[in-house]
Parts: structure tokens; C-alpha cells; sequence
């Protein structure tokens, strides 16, 4: 069976600052892996995805993942954070390509940005 | 597009009423999700539409918990009757289709059972 653990269920930064959420991922095949970001009385919307091919992901609002397979993570960071980052973000992982319904998600991370 | 859309924002509601909470996905998409999402269980996926027919059903709770999808533009998510550990915030998603892992979210139905 797959599964995300998301290491810590609320991380702050200040603006500015490096924004790194921890993601760690289970799964008996070559994972799928995602993240979504579910802003204030929004709902998640996908940030980025790995499927396969070249391991440092780059996705919107200028937030990159790398899929390690020896480490069996796929972090989310994020150089520089502006305040419009305060979110809610869900690392997320499916077993079968091509599968909306077979998405595993995690418990989130809540970031904050202090000004 | 005003992506997808639910309806209501809340509801507030005692125990053993029936609740009935209503999605139109985004037009021109064909597959459609209900997810729950609880601060215990995360966020769960409890039945999914293609084409309006649904496929996978085996995450609803219980019997209690039914969803239709009459026609492409609408589905609901029907509670009878409603418990208090019903309370959650239930979301619709669409996607293009069920091989297509973007997902588009609507904002969600806050529910409680009072």
C-alpha cells in the first residue's frame, strides 16, 4: 500500500526566507507524486508532479520538488517566500499513471509567512 | 470558467436530518470526485463519477452517505440521516478525465451535525 508522511503539520517562515515541507512517500512500484496547495476557503489546486523522467520538478509560483528515490522523498521549496504563499500545502502519491481516483494524499502542512 | 462549484458554503445541522450538498464541475470535464477532509482522516476519497457513472463507490462510509450524477453539469452528495461524526468539510473536484491527475477543487462545504 502507498502512503505520504508530511513532517511537520505547521511550518513558519519570514518573507524572504527559504521555504522548505518535508514529504516522504511509501509505495511497493515507482511512485507518482504531487503536490497540491489549498489556499484560505479555497480548494487544493495542483502545485506540480512528478511522473517519470528528470527528478527536480518545477511547478507554479515558483516552487520546485526533487524526487529522491534513495531517500524516498519528494520536498517542496521554494527559494524566496512572499506572504501570497500562506497555505495549506498536501504532498500527494499514486501508484498507477494515469489514475485521478488512485491519489493518496497527505495530511497537509500549514505555512506561514511572517512578515 | 468559474471553476468548479459548491453549494452550500455551510451547513449547520442537527442530528439525524437529512443533508444534501451539490457540486457542478467545470464544463467540458468528465470526471467527478467527492473527497471528505477531517483534521483525523485527512483528506479522503469517497466516490468518483465518469461520465456520470459511478466507479469506484467503495470509500462512502456507509449506507447512510449516497451520490447521484444525473447529468454532466451536477452532482450531489446526499447524508441520511446525518450523524455528528459526519462533521467535515466535503469537497467536488473535476478533472478532464479519469486519467488526468490535475484535479480542479471547488471550495468546499463546511459541515455540522450538531
Amino acid at each position: 500500500a502507498q502512503s505520504v508522511t508530511q513532517l511537520g503539520s505547521h511550518v513558519s517562515v519570514s518573507e524572504g526566507a527559504l521555504v522548505l515541507l518535508r514529504c516522504n512517500y511509501s509505495s511497493s512500484v515507482p511512485p507518482y507524486l504531487f503536490w497540491y496547495v489549498q489556499y484560505p476557503n479555497q480548494g487544493l489546486q495542483l502545485l506540480l508532479k512528478y511522473t517519470t523522467g528528470a527528478t527536480l520538478v518545477k511547478g507554479i509560483n515558483g516552487f520546485e520538488a526533487e524526487f529522491k528515490k534513495s531517500e524516498t522523498s519528494f520536498h517542496l521549496t521554494k527559494p524566496s517566500a512572499h506572504m501570497s504563499d500562506a497555505a495549506e500545502y498536501f504532498c500527494a502519491v499514486s501508484d498507477s499513471y494515469g489514475s485521478a481516483s488512485k491519489i493518496i494524499f497527505g495530511s497537509g502542512t500549514r505555512l506561514s509567512i511572517r512578515p | 470558467d468559474a471553476g468548479v462549484i459548491q453549494s452550500p458554503r455551510h451547513e449547520v445541522t442537527e442530528m439525524g436530518q437529512e443533508v444534501t450538498l451539490r457540486c457542478k464541475p467545470i464544463s467540458g470535464h468528465n470526471s467527478l470526485f467527492w473527497y471528505r477532509q477531517t483534521m483525523m482522516r485527512g483528506l479522503e476519497l469517497l466516490i468518483y463519477f465518469n461520465n456520470n457513472v459511478p466507479i469506484d463507490d467503495s470509500g462512502m462510509p456507509e449506507d447512510r452517505f449516497s451520490a447521484k450524477m444525473p447529468n454532466a453539469s451536477f452532482s450531489t452528495l446526499k447524508i441520511q440521516p446525518s450523524e455528528p461524526r459526519d462533521s467535515a468539510v466535503y469537497f467536488c473536484a473535476s478533472s478532464v478525465s479519469a486519467s488526468n491527475e490535475k484535479l480542479f477543487f471547488g471550495s468546499g462545504t463546511q459541515l455540522s451535525v450538531l
